[in-house]
């Protein structure tokens, strides 16, 4: 089936501007996650979500960042007021099941602050 | 928190030598890990997990609880496995922040 999809793949904003980054988790799978892979800075946990829980917010680096999740599935990462150190990849996956497992990943939104 | 380090940021091997990518990590608990593996311009990917003690693409991985080490070793590196390489531990509850190690580099040169 399909896998995870990230949507847009790039995004050129101009710096005090607000993002949206959208992850379409696959079909059936309970538990997402936000990631931000920088050059230089390796993969940074971001944010995840599993089922109804409260979500583990404790990689987000600022109040300016912020996570949703609607339904159970599609999520929203939202950057507002952008700074050029948000430009990085942000990578979404997604898991079977919160405990152990392999995680998928998507193709990632390369975001550039200028 | 689990975590895992990757103290080597890149590895450069000739094509036909050992590669050996270093992962330790500090663990209350069974330990269980995994390591993914990002080619050019392709998405992380699971390479292998401990558990299944497979050999993928050549590959493997001993978990050392003594040394608390997962080290990723292919006795012939071959050009194709140039790429990113991260160790990581398993999802968890929520509570516990997730960590890939810093991830390294292998450059297979001809």
């Amino acid at each position: 089936g399909a896998g995870v999809s990230q949507s847009p793949s790039n995004k050129v904003t101009e710096k005090g501007k607000d993002v949206e980054l959208r992850c379409d988790p696959i079909s059936g799978h309970t538990a997402l996650y936000w990631y931000r892979q920088s050059l230089g800075q390796g993969l940074e946990f971001l944010i995840y979500f599993q089922g109804n829980s409260a979500p583990d917010k404790s990689g987000l680096p600022s109040d300016r960042f912020s996570a949703e999740r609607t339904g159970g599935s599609v999520s929203t990462l939202t950057i507002q007021r952008t700074q050029q150190e948000d430009s990085a990849v942000y990578l979404c996956a997604s898991s079977l099941g919160g405990q152990g497992g392999e995680q998928y990943f998507g193709p990632g939104t390369r975001l550039t602050v200028t | 928190a689990q975590r895992v380090t990757q103290p080597e940021k890149l590895l450069s091997v000739f094509k036909g030598a050992p590669v050996e990518l270093k992962c330790n990590y500090s663990y209350s608990g069974s330990p269980e890990l995994f390591w993914y593996v990002q080619y050019s311009r392709q998405r992380l990917q699971l390479l292998l997990r401990h558990i299944s003690r497979e050999s993928i693409k050549g590959f493997t991985a001993d978990l050392n609880k003594g040394e608390t080490s997962f080290h990723l070793k292919k006795p012939f590196a071959q050009e194709e496995d140039s790429a990113m390489y991260y160790c990581a531990p398993p999802v968890k509850a929520a509570g516990n922040k997730l960590t890939f190690g810093g991830g390294t580099r292998v450059l297979v040169k001809p």
